[in-house]
């Protein structure tokens, strides 16, 4: 069974660091892509960042560009996003995805761990 | 506002059949392959169509995916009382170099 866990959501202040983590089972990790989505309550689905199966290539969303740091290690089948000087539009449940082409054939995800942004 | 235009909502009566649009550009629908994604109210989000027509594992074919140029559509045949939930679809964008959703439509079967 593919099983896709996130960790670490929590309440932070602006300004503030966060990082999360997505530990994966089931699958071969290290031989997709990976992607966090977010959603902002009562909102829709947004793409943050997405990362190839070493770890040399990495894109993201340009409203996160320089705030946010998508990495992965391959022996610990396990994502993390890194979140830096956080916003209160940063506030959403982010999500974990396997992408099965890096182009958002997102098939598999996890539930979620929600990040609330407030001072 | 999305880089990929979904209506907010469409409906239908039960056995009916609903179509829903997703248009782009250029630089997404017409040369990347579209994807369609549904959500229950807080769950996470399914893949049902990937590739622009191809039935995800263990989705019902009353679900079926098309594109043309730069929209593409999700149809729903034969709805039942538990498709009512939000659509979303999602492509590849070369100018932003990022995924894209639409902004999702609500299917409420009446």
């Amino acid at each position: 069974e593919v099983q896709l866990v996130e960790s670490g959501g929590n309440l932070v202040r602006p300004g503030g660091s966060l990082t999360l983590s997505c530990t994966v089972s089931g699958i071969t990790f290290n031989s997709y892509w990976m992607s966090w989505v977010r959603q902002a309550p009562g909102k829709g689905l947004e793409w943050v960042a997405n990362i190839n199966r070493d770890g040399s290539e990495k894109n993201y969303l340009d409203s996160v560009k320089g705030r946010f740091t998508i990495s992965r290690d391959n022996a610990r089948a396990s994502l993390y996003l890194q979140m830096n000087s956080l916003r209160g539009d940063d506030t959403a449940v982010y999500y974990c995805a396997r992408d099965g082409s890096r182009e958002g054939n997102l098939d598999y995800w996890g539930r979620g761990t929600l990040v609330t942004v407030s001072s | 506002q999305s880089v990929l235009t979904q209506p907010p909502s469409v409906s239908g009566a039960p056995r009916q059949r609903v179509t829903i649009s997703c248009s782009g550009g250029n630089s997404n629908i017409a040369n990347y392959d579209v994807h369609w994604f549904q959500q229950f109210p807080g769950k996470a989000p399914k893949l049902l169509i990937q590739l622009d027509d191809v039935l995800s594992s263990g989705v019902s074919d009353r679900f079926s995916g098309s594109k043309s140029g730069t929209s593409a559509s999700l149809v729903i045949s034969g709805l039942q009382s538990e498709d009512e939930a939000v659509y979303y679809c999602a492509a590849w964008d070369d100018s932003l170099s990022g995924v894209v959703f639409g902004g999702g439509t609500k299917l409420t079967v009446l």
